[in-house]
Order: structure tokens, then sequence, then C-alpha cells
């Protein structure tokens, strides 16, 4: 599985966007990226996936470089509900049966 | 709402008393996992059901035990808790196999031994 780096804690004002970066240099090609969240005590939460191209839904955009070598998630208005550990997690097409979740960014939206 | 359901959502155990946790699921998803979460650490899977196909982590201790009777509901067994099993235990879903990178989880319970 590869391996990937995140900041360990990220500030951003309410109402800003919220820019998440994710370095996953050894990924490979047929190896999604996952984003999920962790409000403090409770279950972590899926944000988002993709492979190549940008995607978005309702909660989040997630940008990957051409390369795939790393990738940005995008909470374009953070509210203070958004505070929250980020984990971006490489996961095989396919699915390997578990996720791997690293240490994340701990998100933290000030008023 | 389809959901995961833990309960109890906090749980307290003496040393050594064997302990069982309960989720279910309202989603009818084949994959059903339990991941142990020590404070200030991430998530780490225990072992997960593929329908009834019982998968354990290899470092999973045996002290963890699994049962899933049905679809909908699975538990988590501890046969003799230490000190060092307070954690919080996440229950996690996934419609199979092929798109288990997306899971959905449960509140989790938090278990204090005593």
């Amino acid at each position: 599985d590869a391996k990937t780096t995140q900041p360990p804690s990220m500030d951003c004002a309410e109402g800003r966007a919220a820019n998440l970066p994710c370095n996953h240099s050894t990924i490979s090609g047929n190896e999604y990226v996952y984003w999920y969240r962790q409000i403090h005590s409770q279950g972590p939460q899926y944000i988002i996936h993709g492979l190549k191209n940008n995607e978005t839904n309702e909660m989040a955009s997630l940008i990957i470089t051409e390369d795939r070598k790393s990738s940005t998630l995008i909470l374009p208005h953070a509210t203070l509900r958004d505070t929250a550990v980020y984990y971006c997690i490489p996961d095989r097409e396919g699915g390997s049966e578990k996720l791997v979740f690293g240490k994340g960014t701990k998100l933290t939206v000030n008023p | 709402d389809a959901m995961v359901i833990q309960n109890p959502r906090y749980q307290v155990t003496q040393f050594g008393k064997p302990v069982t946790l309960s989720c279910s699921q309202t989603l009818n998803h084949n994959v059903m996992y339990w991941y142990q979460q020590k404070s200030s650490q991430a998530p780490k899977l225990l072992f997960h059901y593929y329908d009834k196909d019982f998968n354990n982590e290899a470092d999973t201790p045996d002290n963890f035990q699994s049962r899933r009777p049905n679809t909908s509901f699975c538990f988590l067994d501890i046969r003799s808790p230490g000190l060092g099993d307070a954690a919080m235990y996440l229950c996690a879903t996934s419609r199979d196999l092929r798109t288990g990178g997306e899971q959905y989880f449960g509140p989790g319970t938090r278990l204090t031994v005593t």
C-alpha cells in the first residue's frame, strides 16, 4: 500500500475554503485516493474518492495531480462543524479489504 | 435513514471480565468490519466478515473474537479484557469487498476497563 504524508494540523477561517494536501508519491496505478474525516468522539465519515480525474460531491472537491503523486481535498466554505481529523487513504481498485488509516490532518475551523 | 448502530455507546468492564459489543446495520451490506481506536491514534482494523466468511488480521490478539449471526448484526467479544484494551471500538460496513474503500462507520463504543 502507498504511504501518505499529511500536515499534522491546519487552521481555516469559517466561511473560507479549506485546502487539505496529501502526498502519496508511491501510489500505484490501480490505487484510488479515499478521503475520510473523523469528528471528535464520532466514527470516521467517508467524504470522496478518485483515481485520476478531479471529483466533486456535495461535501467536497478532490483535486488529483496529473502524476497522481499528490491530491488536495477542498472544503469550499468551511464551517465550525468541519473541524475534524481528515485522512487521505490510498486503496487499490477493487478494494484491499481494509482501510489503513495514517495520522491525518487535524483541521480546526475558527470563527 | 439507513445506518450503522452500535450499542452501547459507553461500556465499562472489569479487568478479566468478558464483554460483548454489538453492531447492527440497516444498509444490507455484505461486509462488516471491527476497528480498534486507542486514544490519539488512528483506527486499526481487527477483523471483518464478508457475508459469513470471517477474516482476522494477523496481529489481532486471540482475546478478540467476533460473531455474525445474520446480515444485520455483528458482535465483538473480548474474552479477558486487559487495561490495554481500553479504546473506542468502531463498527463499519461496505456493500461488498469490491467497494471496500467506501465504508460506513457507526458512532463507536468507548470501552473502559477498570
